[in-house]
């Protein structure tokens, strides 16, 4: 079975400094989906970012980007310019590509909580 | 714009009352989830569904039950509710996972239940 460990359950930064947030996973397949999702005080879960294990390019969006390290099993999100905004649970997760049904689901770490200090 | 719905919000209710969450997406999405989430367990699959009329179990399926008898629609029933299953519960959906390229891209709101 999969599982997705974040060994982080809190972390600070400074607005506008640079913060980088953990994330192992451990599976047997050769084909998955990683994720960063992130959950605001409104308790909304908004997506952030993927990737997709056979791309060797780490993804990249705005100001968050990924450190995809396969052999290691390691996926951390780095979020750069770190604004009040960005305060919020983050929840790395691992999904099977080509599964449906129950070995298809997301599968959640425990999060990590950002506080952003002004 | 793209969406899932969920209701009630918010729900206080007394252990044995049976009661009804309901989730509604408007993208035609074939596949539908739910998930608890409890402090310090992050989120866990309760039911999913491939399509309509095709329901199975996730990882903590016990006292609840699910229907699929429409696409857009994923109630999640709790025929008898305990203190246990006091949690946040979100919705999600997505196209069909067996699909390349496919993964739960919306989530609902959440409905943050209180068994007493």
């Amino acid at each position: 079975a999969q599982t997705v460990t974040q060994s982080q359950p809190e972390m600070s930064v400074q607005e506008a400094e640079t913060v980088t947030l953990s994330c192992t996973y451990d599976t047997s397949e050769s084909d998955y989906y990683l994720f960063w999702y992130k959950q605001p005080p409104s308790r909304q879960m908004i997506l952030v970012i993927r990737q997709e294990a056979y791309k060797q390019q780490n993804a990249t969006e705005n100001r968050f980007s990924v450190n995809f390290q396969k052999a290691a099993k390691s996926f951390s999100l780095k979020i750069s310019d770190s604004q009040l905004g960005d305060a919020a649970m983050y929840f790395c997760a691992y999904r099977n590509m080509n599964y449906g049904g129950s070995q298809g689901n997301l599968i959640f770490g425990k999060g990590t909580k950002l506080s952003v200090k002004p | 714009e793209a969406q899932v719905t969920q209701n009630p919000r918010y729900l206080i209710t007394v252990t044995g009352k049976k009661l009804t969450v309901t989730c509604s997406q408007n993208m035609n999405h074939e596949y539908m989830s739910w998930y608890r989430q409890d402090p310090g367990l992050g989120l866990r699959q309760i039911y999913y569904s491939m399509n309509v009329e095709v329901t199975d179990k996730g990882d903590v399926p016990e006292g609840y039950k699910v229907s699929r008898k429409e696409k857009r629609n994923f109630p999640l029933i709790l025929e008898s509710p305990s203190p246990n299953q006091t949690s946040l519960y979100f919705c999600a959906s997505s196209l069909n996972p067996q699909a390349h390229l496919t993964y739960e891209r919306y989530f609902g709101p959440g409905t943050r239940l209180t068994v007493t």
